[in-house]
């Protein structure tokens, strides 16, 4: 079956950079979707189609792909912002999550 | 406005059954794929199946763990989509969402769904 690999957690301080990867075999031929979940609501789309940000995602949130990665990027990182965040593909009609990415905004 | 609006869940015995509903509004229902994904207690989301729409016959597609147990089926005259889930697992204790396909950029509120003797 298909993996996305993604980091356990992310620590970041207000004010800077926060970058979130998704490991995945041939990632870069697949379409990349990201969702931010706060506890207790559900998942929140931010970056959809590999770099797309939906109406509503701050211009702070990019999404980028390299090689067999794929990255989410937070910028000036906020408090609000902390959250776990998930990678998502399609892989031979089945919908595949990465592992997720605690990202601790210190 | 577009809202996805979930009842159904509880608590079930395993080998038991429940059936998930999800109501749509705000967007023309039978254009659109619509996905069931769940999440365990303190774990990550994983993809359940989902609903093609009408283009594409109504289609559904499974995952492996719940394929010949769950069951997605549409009634377009009430906007609505549900889950059957038959012959339940502990394992398939979790919080179940409804999401609108293809990028899942609306979902539902989310329901808990509880497995256990």
């Amino acid at each position: 079956s298909y993996v996305l690999t993604q980091p356990p957690s992310v620590s970041v301080a207000p004010g800077k950079t926060a970058r979130v990867t998704c490991e995945g075999d041939k990632i870069r031929s697949k379409t990349v979707h990201w969702y931010q979940q706060k506890p207790g609501q559900a998942p929140v789309l931010v970056i959809s189609y590999d770099s797309d940000r939906p109406s509503g995602t701050p211009e702070r949130f990019s999404g980028s792909k390299s090689g067999d990665t794929a990255t989410l990027t937070i910028s000036r990182v906020e408090a609000g912002d902390e959250a776990d965040y998930y990678c998502q593909v399609w892989h031979e009609d089945h919908r595949v999550f990465g592992t997720g990415t605690g990202v601790t905004v210190l | 406005e577009v809202q996805l609006v979930q009842s159904g869940g509880g608590l079930v015995q395993p080998g038991g059954s429940l059936r998930l509903s999800c109501v749509a509004s705000g967007f023309t229902f039978s254009d659109h794929y619509i996905d069931w994904v769940r999440q365990a207690p303190g774990k990550g989301l994983e993809w359940v199946g989902r609903s093609r729409n009408r283009a594409n016959s109504y289609i559904n597609e499974y995952a492996a763990a719940v394929k010949g147990r769950f069951t997605i089926s549409r009634d377009a005259s009430k906007n609505s989509l549900y889950l059957q889930m038959n012959s339940l697992r502990s394992e398939d204790t979790a919080v179940y969402y409804c999401a609108r396909a293809h990028s899942l950029d609306f979902w539902g509120q989310g329901t808990l769904v509880t497995v256990s003797s």
